[in-house]
């Protein structure tokens, strides 16, 4: 069965404190990994999808990273503006994707 | 980037009444919509696949016959909550995507609570 799992559950920063959240996927073949961005009572924004092993993808102080196990969205010198709930999703043979339970993240000024 | 639109953004409704929420492909034609639910704090849950033209594919756990599904064109489907209950109150989001190999557009959600 595909599985995601997030860590932690929740980070609270400092503004320039950088830090790194961690995906970690177990699937049948993987077709692509994707990170969204949720703040709250909205819908997930798009970031980033990763499709390989090695494969690295940034967006202003954003990050992403990708193994064969584990993906990381590396935030460096965040601010305030850059908190939100992380979702990371894999999507497998189907076309569904399996969502993870997301990291909180607070950026304190 | 693409973008999806929800309507109603959130609605209120009485309990035994069914609601109609839409959700659209702005500016792509979508192969695939999907429907999701979200509790507070709590990650997206799958409730069903749609492609256009034909039935939704729901997940295991989901009633057909509660949360209907039409995708009736490939820039429209709509997820019709029948009798709902007090329960049903949830964060709806729908999303969309162009081809297999491209990642999902999300709409912004609508918000439900029946009283």
């Amino acid at each position: 069965e595909d599985q995601v799992t997030q860590s932690p559950e929740a980070l609270r920063l400092q503004e320039g404190e950088s830090s790194s959240l961690n995906c970690s996927y177990t699937v049948s073949g993987l077709r692509g990994l994707f990170w969204y961005r949720q703040d709250p009572g909205k819908g997930p924004e798009f970031l980033f999808t990763l499709y390989s092993a090695g494969e690295e993808k940034e967006k202003e102080r954003l990050k992403a990273t990708l193994t064969k196990k584990e993906s990381f969205l590396h935030i460096t010198a965040p601010k305030p503006e850059d908190s939100a709930t992380y979702l990371c999703a894999v999507q497998a043979g189907g076309q569904n994707f399996v969502f993870g339970p997301g990291t909180r993240l607070s950026v304190l000024p | 980037g693409a973008v999806v639109s929800q309507h109603p953004s959130w609605v209120i409704c009485k309990s035994g009444t069914s609601v109609k929420i839409e959700c659209r492909s702005l500016d792509f034609q979508a192969t695939t919509m999907f429907w999701y639910r979200q509790f507070p704090k709590q990650s997206l849950m799958l409730m069903a696949t749609s492609n256009e033209g034909s039935k939704a594919t729901y997940e295991q756990g989901v009633e057909k016959d509660k949360f209907l599904i039409n995708h009736a064109s490939l820039t429209l489907s709509t997820l019709t909550v029948t009798s709902a209950h007090p329960e049903d109150s949830s964060f709806y989001i729908c999303s969309a995507i162009r081809t297999s190999q491209e990642t999902q557009y999300f709409g912004p959600g609508t918000r439900l609570l029946v009283l």
